[in-house]
């Protein structure tokens, strides 16, 4: 079986100050992971993915993430966090062979001016 | 620009009444699912289609049907509506997977009274 950890229900960041929101994951095999967003009343958006190569992956909106396989995390990143980042966070992991995307409980951050 | 279609976006119903909530994608995708999300629980699944004609169990299938008739639509069912059923309902497509992004709709909000 496949699982997502998000250990913190809520981060609060100052504007301009680098964000990291924390993810685990379990899955047998090879894992493709993501990040997704959801802003209020709104479905959610991809944000960036891993699935092979390097380990330091770039998406949307200036974030990344970083996969370390040793203690199977996917931290979501970003180094100077904007109001407009505050939303809902949501990291997710599929196994080869699988065709469901589990995902995590999510993460809501918050951006203070 | 369509994506990812969901009617209704709101709904009420009453204990033990039926609905079906529709979902249509225009971007000639394989993959379907629908999902419901809960607070504190993130997103579960509860049935995906890999192609015209499919359907399979997810996390969740207990008390809803699926069918998936028209590759473009993907129709989730409620036999005898339920107030655990109360929950927004997303619906997702993929061009392939695991690798793929999901695309989301922007939700159908469900209220079982």
């Amino acid at each position: 079986a496949q699982s997502v950890a998000q250990p913190e229900d809520q981060v609060n960041v100052a504007e301009g100050n680098p964000l990291t929101v924390k993810c685990t994951y379990s899955v047998s095999g090879n894992p493709y992971l993501f990040w997704y967003v959801q802003y209020p009343n709104r479905g959610l958006q991809f944000l960036l993915k891993y699935i092979t190569g390097d380990n330091l992956v770039k998406g949307s909106y200036g974030f990344e993430a970083e996969f370390n396989k040793s203690q199977t995390s996917f931290h979501l990143k970003k180094p100077s966090a904007l109001v407009s980042d505050s939303a809902l966070y949501f990291c997710a992991v599929i196994g080869a062979g699988s065709y469901q995307l589990t995902f995590g409980k999510g993460t809501k951050l918050s951006v203070i001016p | 620009n369509a994506g990812v279609t969901q009617t209704p976006k709101f709904r009420v119903l009453k204990t033990g009444q039926s609905m079906t909530l529709l979902c249509a994608q225009d971007m000639n995708h394989e993959y379907m699912y629908w999902y419901r999300q809960d607070p504190g629980m993130g997103l579960r699944l509860i049935h995906y289609s890999v192609g015209e004609g499919t359907t399979a169990k997810g996390e969740v299938p207990d008390g809803y049907n699926v069918s998936r008739l028209k590759k473009q639509n993907f129709l989730l069912g409620l036999e005898s509506a339920a107030p655990s059923q109360t929950s927004v309902y997303f619906c997702a497509s993929s061009l392939r997977v695991p690798t793929g992004e999901l695309f989301f709709g922007e939700g159908s909000r469900l209220t079982v009274l």
